[in-house]
């Protein structure tokens, strides 16, 4: 069974700081996909990003980073210079294929989230 | 263009009583979700549906049941509400297998 590891449940930051999240996954597949998303305190999922199991490549956006370490099963998130808007849960979740299903659909395992506090 | 979009938004029922959450998206999106949130616990995947026609159990399915009503439109149902199905419901869709899925705006259920 897939998993998603969230060790962080919450951190607090002063503004400017950089600050990292981590994320660990387990899966047998070979070939998967990780998410990260947004949760602000208005409550709505948003989507940030997704990275596929065959690209290690690490991706920025903005004031955004992501670092992808196969070997470590670890794809870990950066913000830069947070600002207090960036306060949010934020969770890192992995796709899993469903098995024997043609045209469509992801089954997501979520890990359990790191709520992230940005002070002045 | 309104995305995935869920009703209600807040829901009291009484213990023992039924409700259908709503859930439609405009996205032309093959596959469907129920998840449900509780502190500490992420999201949970209840139900889902790969694609039109088709449903089946995510992790935490018992006293739930879903229709794909057709491809837009999703619904969870609640036959006879407990207090450990007080939780926050999210509705989500994909366009295909692995792709980002878009969530609704959530459910808050409290069961008394």
């Amino acid at each position: 069974a897939q998993k998603v590891t969230q060790a962080q449940t919450e951190i607090s930051v002063v503004e400017k700081e950089d600050v990292t999240l981590d994320c660990v996954y387990e899966t047998r597949d070979t070939t998967y996909y990780l998410f990260w998303y947004k949760q602000p305190p208005s409550g709505e999922l948003v989507f940030l990003i997704r990275r596929n199991s065959f690209d290690e490549q690490n991706e920025i956006s903005g004031r955004y980073s992501w670092n992808f370490q196969k070997s470590t099963s670890s794809f870990n998130f950066t913000i830069t210079a947070s600002q207090v808007v960036d306060s949010a849960v934020y969770f890192c979740a992995l796709s899993e294929a469903l098995i024997g299903v043609t045209g469509g659909g992801n089954k997501l395992t979520f890990g359990t989230g790191t709520q992230l506090k940005v002070e002045l | 263009n309104a995305g995935v979009t869920q009703t209600p938004k807040f829901q009291v029922l009484k213990t023992g009583q039924s409700m259908t959450l709503q859930c439609a998206q405009d996205m032309n999106h093959n596959s469907m979700y129920w998840y449900r949130q509780d502190p500490g616990m992420g999201l949970r995947l209840i139900y889902y549906s790969a694609s039109e026609g088709t449903t089946d159990k995510g992790e935490v399915p018992n006293g739930y049941n879903v229709s794909r009503l057709n491809k837009r439109e999703f619904s969870l149902r609640l036959e006879s509400a407990a207090p450990s199905q007080t939780s926050v419901y999210f509705c989500a869709s994909s366009r295909q297998q692995n792709t980002e899925a878009f969530f609704g705006q959530g459910t808050r259920l409290t069961v008394v």
